[in-house]
C-alpha cells in the first residue's frame, strides 16, 4: 500500500463548479498534511496546510482533514480554467529513523471553459 | 515571506561536465533544505536532506558521490551534479523548510533547474 495515495484522474470539471480532490494516507500517527498545486513544467507552490480535523478555508480552497478516516481533501470552488493543474497531497510520514514529507502522485485537474 | 530561489533556471551542458545549482530561500532561514528530481510526467523524487552545517541524508538509491549537496549556510544549500551523464537529464527541485508560518515542516519550493545533458 502506497503512503500517499490519490487518484490520478485526469478529474474535469466544467468552468464555475466544484472540484473534489481527495487523498488518503496510511501513517495513522500522521499530524501534518498539505495541498500543493503544480503547473506543468514548473515546481510545486504551496496552496494550504491543515493540521486539526474539520474544514480550513483560504479563499475558493477549502482543505478537509479528517484523522480518524484517514483522508485529507481539497475542494475549489468557483472552477476557473486557470486552475487546471496537478494538485499534489503531501503528508508528513514517520519513516522509522525521521519525519519525512511524503507526496501522492498527484491528481490531474482540468477545467473546462 | 518564503521565497526560494533557484540558479541556475536551466543548463545544458556536455556529458562528463560538472554542473552546480544554487537554492537560497531569500526572505527566511532554512535549517534544513530538500533535492527533489522529477522525470517528465512523474511525481516528485526526494533525493537528500540537507540540513545547515551537517552532512546531507541521501535517499537509497541516490549516489552521494555523484550528488554533491552543501549547506553552508541558513540561507544558502547547493547541489553538484558531478560528471553528469545524459540519464541525469531532469528538473532538479530545492525546498526549504520553515517560512513565514514558523513550522518547520512546511516546505517551500524553488522555481526548479532544468537540466539537459547532452
Amino acid at each position: 500500500q502506497k503512503e500517499v495515495e490519490q487518484n490520478s484522474g485526469p478529474l474535469s470539471v466544467p468552468e464555475g463548479a466544484i472540484a473534489s480532490l481527495n487523498c488518503t494516507y496510511s501513517d495513522r500517527g500522521s499530524q501534518s498534511f498539505f495541498w500543493y498545486r503544480q503547473y506543468s513544467g514548473k515546481s510545486p507552490e504551496l496552496i494550504m496546510f491543515i493540521y486539526s480535523n474539520g474544514d480550513k478555508e483560504d479563499g475558493r480552497f477549502t482543505a478537509q482533514l479528517n484523522k480518524a478516516s484517514q483522508y485529507v481533501s481539497l475542494l475549489i470552488r468557483d472552477s476557473q480554467p486557470s486552475d487546471s493543474a496537478t494538485y499534489l497531497c503531501a503528508v508528513i510520514i514517520w519513516d522509522g529513523s525521521a519525519r519525512q514529507l511524503t507526496f501522492g502522485s498527484g491528481t490531474q485537474l482540468t477545467v473546462l471553459p | 515571506g518564503a521565497v526560494v530561489s533557484q540558479h541556475p533556471s536551466r543548463v545544458i551542458c556536455k556529458s562528463g561536465t560538472s554542473v552546480k545549482i544554487e537554492c537560497r530561500s531569500l526572505d527566511f532561514q532554512a535549517t534544513t533544505m530538500f533535492w527533489y528530481r522529477q522525470f517528465p510526467k512523474q511525481s516528485l523524487m526526494l533525493m537528500a536532506t540537507s540540513n545547515e552545517g551537517s552532512k546531507a541524508t541521501y535517499e537509497q538509491g541516490v549516489e552521494k558521490d555523484k550528488f554533491l549537496i552543501n549547506h553552508a549556510s541558513l540561507t544558502l544549500s547547493t547541489l553538484t551534479v558531478t560528471s553528469a551523464h545524459p540519464e541525469d537529464s531532469s528538473f532538479y527541485i530545492c525546498s526549504a523548510g520553515g517560512g513565514a508560518s514558523g513550522n518547520q515542516e512546511t516546505q517551500y519550493f524553488g522555481p526548479g533547474t532544468r537540466l539537459l545533458v547532452l
